[in-house]
């Protein structure tokens, strides 16, 4: 079985600019939460999504948002790219939303800004 | 086996014997806890979880001990093989919330 696919794998971009991530999660599962997680520290919660409706949102800057899709993909948009977002974004997906249903994580996409 | 009653952010292990990986929460109202592994290159994958009404859940070779006196959680693993090397975290979360708040990790190594 397909685990959590996240796209792209690696990313490289610039200050001031814009970043779309993607997260496609297991088969039967319907809500999607986003981590980020900067070298050497563990992941810290920005968002988790249940049947296309925002459940839960970490402390991030409004520079970063995200949405659920009708077929239970997700994607993180950060806007305003700054050094600082340099990190591995992970996706993770759970039958449903609740921090008791087991999130079982995606291998991430590594943001570079520059 | 190597017991660390302190939370380090590296543990070297020989190969065989136990390992005790420690961590210290930070919310006295978290009542689920989650250890998870995490491979160079991969996300985390879960380990074992434990409930705030159970002090002790075993796993295969791994066992998780919940003292919510001290709010301290600790992860043993059973003859550590070299596959075990990775980044260990625990996470906590409670009732009212649901994201996960992750520790900050504590590298394995197991040498041959």
């Amino acid at each position: 079985d397909a685990g959590v696919t996240q796209s792209p794998t690696h990313l490289i971009k610039t200050r001031g600019q814009h970043v779309t991530l993607r997260c496609s999660p297991i088969s039967g599962h319907k809500s999607v939460s986003w981590y980020q997680q900067v070298l050497g520290q563990g992941p810290q919660f920005i968002f988790q999504y249940y049947e296309k409706e925002e459940r839960g949102r970490g402390n991030f800057p409004d520079r970063f948002s995200a949405r659920q899709f009708p077929n239970y993909s997700s994607e993180l948009n950060v806007n305003a790219l700054l050094l600082g977002d340099s990190a591995l974004y992970l996706c993770a997906s759970s039958l449903a939303g609740g921090r008791r249903n087991e999130q079982f994580f995606g291998p991430g996409t590594r943001l570079t800004v520059l | 086996g190597e017991s660390v009653g302190l939370h380090l952010p590296t543990l070297s292990v020989q190969e065989g014997d136990n390992s005790i990986i420690n961590c210290a929460y930070s919310n006295s109202a978290s009542d689920y806890f989650i250890w998870y592994k995490q491979e160079s290159g991969k996300g985390p994958q879960f380990i074992i979880d434990i409930r705030s009404n159970m002090d002790k859940r075993q796993g295969q070779r791994v066992t998780v001990l919940l003292n919510k006196t001290v709010k301290h959680l600790s992860l043993q693993i059973a003859a550590t093989q070299p596959g075990d090397s990775a980044v260990y975290f625990c996470a906590e979360t409670w009732s009212n919330d649901y994201k996960l708040s992750f520790g900050a990790g504590t590298t394995v190594t197991v040498r041959a």
